[in-house]
This record gives structure tokens, C-alpha cells and sequence, in this order.
């Protein structure tokens, strides 16, 4: 079974807009993290935000914020105000376990969404 | 303070040749990774380390080879390369006690 899932291959957004991607999760493992990571055209992975499973509020970061359901098994990103600038590939990702095990250091990637922002 | 340093950022191959792609980290991170990026494959586990003289595989490990002589480097060896190589791949590089990644800037190989 897919561990991440990113259901939407591509999203457009108008410019000042706000903009959600998707992303599921799957996991038996209590100690988990989640990741959003941005790859713009240039091909470096940006990472943009965390959230613990532990963690009791949403993650924020700037425009950046993560809607964080854990009972739905769900992390979706949600950038507020969209720029041309963010306009990219975002992956969703996750790494399991307890820090120190062997196990915590794998992240595991979604397929990824195109985000397009229009001016 | 550099990073994740990878060296090529391009490179191609002849099917049947071999290379190594060279990762280096200037962090003291335990934690070592190799990635294969795919088009509409995000990215896969190639092979992991977390510390010098242990490594391990990850999702998709056939083709390459890798060791773990010190803490800085992690090189990804392709003992004999396959157009199914083809692919951008990405060294990362972390704390095993902290959550955070640092990813190189990735080498974009090219078997033919």
C-alpha cells in the first residue's frame, strides 16, 4: 500500500489566491513526522514545513501552513496568498519511528502536484 | 559551512560503464541517504546509512553499490549502468535525532 498519496498530479491557482494540495498518509507507527518540500524548475528540494504526530497545533511557516487531520490520516498543504514564484513541484513525505532507530532515518515521497500559479 | 555537496551535476554514460556519484556532508550528520527521482514516481529509496561502516538498502537498491568509510562522505557507485539508471538522483543527510533533511542539489544522469 502506498504509504503517502498525492492525488492531484497538477493544481492551477490565480495569483493572491490560496491554494490546498493534498496529501494522505498511512502509517502504524504513534512517532511519525510530515514534510512538505518544494522542487522549483531548477531541481533542488526546498523543504517548506514539519509536523510531528505528537505535535497538538498545525504547523505554520510564513504563507506556508499544514492542515493536519490526524484521525483522517490527512497533512494538506495550504499556501496562502499565492506567488508566481510558486509555481513548482511540492512533495509530500513522512519519515516513522522514534528518533535513534535505524528505521527513522527513511523518508518516503508522494508522486508530487505541479502547482501553477496564473497572474 | 557547505552542505550537501554532490558531484557531477550531469553525467552520461554508455550503457555498460560504471561511475560513482560522490555526496559529501560538512555536518557531522550520522544519517546518510541516496534517492532516485522519476517522473510521476516522486522520490525512492536507493540506499541508507546512519554512520560510518553501516549501510543498508532501501526501496530500490539493484544496480548500485554504496559504503560508508567516514561520516562525511557516501558515495553511490552504478556497477554497471542500465538506461533504466536514467534519472535525477539526490543525496540527503540528516541527524538521527532530529527531523530535519538536508538534500543536495542532485546530479542528473543519463544512460544511453
Amino acid at each position: 500500500a502506498q504509504k503517502i498519496t498525492q492525488t492531484q498530479p497538477g493544481m492551477f491557482v490565480q495569483e493572491k489566491e490560496a491554494v490546498t494540495l493534498d496529501c494522505t498518509y498511512d502509517t502504524s507507527d504513534p512517532s511519525y513526522g510530515l514534510f512538505w518540500y518544494k522542487q522549483p524548475s531548477s531541481g533542488e528540494m526546498i523543504f517548506l514545513i514539519y509536523q510531528g504526530s505528537y505535535d497538538q497545533q498545525n504547523a505554520t511557516e510564513g504563507r506556508y501552513s499544514l492542515n493536519f487531520q490526524k484521525a483522517r490520516k490527512s497533512a494538506n498543504l495550504v499556501i496562502s496568498a499565492s506567488q508566481l514564484g510558486d509555481s513548482a513541484m511540492y512533495f509530500c513525505a513522512m519519515r516513522e519511528g522514534q528518533g535513534g532507530g535505524t528505521s527513522y532515518g527513511k523518508l518516503t515521497f508522494g508522486q508530487g502536484t505541479i502547482l501553477t500559479v496564473h497572474p | 559551512n557547505a552542505g550537501v555537496t554532490q558531484t557531477p551535476k550531469f553525467q552520461v554514460l554508455k550503457t555498460g560503464q560504471s561511475m560513482t556519484l560522490q555526496c559529501a556532508q560538512d555536518m557531522n550528520h550520522e544519517y546518510m541517504s541516496w534517492y532516485r527521482q522519476d517522473p510521476g514516481m516522486g522520490l525512492r529509496l536507493i540506499h541508507y546509512s546512519v554512520g560510518a561502516g553501516i549501510t543498508d538498502q532501501g526501496e530500490v537498491p539493484n544496480g548500485y553499490n554504496v559504503s560508508r568509510s567516514t561520516t562525511e562522505d557516501f558515495p553511490l557507485r552504478l556497477l554497471s549502468a542500465a538506461p533504466s539508471q536514467t534519472s535525477v538522483y539526490f543525496c540527503a543527510s540528516s541527524y538521527l535525532t532530529a527531523w530535519g533533511y538536508t538534500f543536495g542539489s542532485g546530479t542528473r544522469l543519463t544512460v544511453v
